[in-house]
């Protein structure tokens, strides 16, 4: 079974400044798919960010980035330039290639303050 | 192009009623995958399906049953509620075959 841990239950950032949240997973997979997801208050899931596990290049969507280890494990998410919408929950969750269901952290609570 | 839309949004019910969960998926989409998220917590995997048939299931038992329709709609049913399904229950549809699953916006449900 696939395991996604989140280790920062919350995190607080100011207005412009940049914020990385850490993501680690376990699997016995070669091929997989990685993502964050953004729930804001209103509490619906947006998809941020995804990458491909045989990848090499960290994927980048606007300010949104990604740091991804295959080796270690790990898929963190850097927000440059914070903005007051970028107050969520954060998830990261895994899927296999041959799967069709995604497996979640338990998020992590992303304030933006002004 | 719609999104994925739920309903109702907010329902409460009692320990051993029955309960159903509506969504209707993005345009285009033919599957659709319902998951269960407590408070605090990241959502869990319930089931998928494709073509009106169960392509895969969580860890839930069988008191949580599915259908979808010929117009890639579908529905969650729960019988006999407990109090740990309170939860909000979320629904995605997707392309088959490809990885992007859009959600929609959620049913929060509260058993008493």
């Amino acid at each position: 079974a696939q395991t996604v841990t989140q280790s920062q239950p919350e995190m607080s950032v100011q207005e412009a400044e940049t914020v990385t949240l850490s993501c680690t997973y376990d699997t016995s997979e070669n091929n997989y798919y990685l993502f964050w997801y953004k729930q804001p208050p209103s509490r619906q899931m947006i998809l941020v960010i995804r990458q491909e596990a045989y990848k090499q290049q960290n994927a980048t969507e606007n300010r949104f980035s990604v740091n991804f280890q295959k080796a270690a494990k790990s898929f963190s998410l850097k927000i440059s330039d914070s903005q007051l919408g970028d107050t969520a929950m954060y998830f990261c969750a895994f899927m296999k290639v041959s799967g069709y269901a995604l497996n979640f952290g338990k998020g992590t609570s992303l304030l933006v303050t002004p | 192009e719609t999104g994925v839309t739920q309903s109702p949004t907010h329902l409460i019910k009692t320990r051993g009623q029955q309960v159903t969960l509506r969504c209707s998926s993005q345009s285009g989409h033919n599957t659709v995958s319902w998951y269960q998220q407590a408070l605090g917590q990241g959502p869990q995997f319930i089931f998928q399906y494709y073509r009106e048939e169960e392509n895969g299931r969580g860890n839930f038992p069988p008191r949580f049953s599915g259908l979808q329709f010929p117009n890639y709609s579908s529905e969650l049913n729960v019988n006999a509620l407990e109090l740990d399904d309170s939860a909000l229950y979320l629904c995605a549809s997707s392309l088959a075959r490809t990885y992007e699953q859009y959600f929609g916006p959620g049913t929060r449900l509260t058993v008493t």
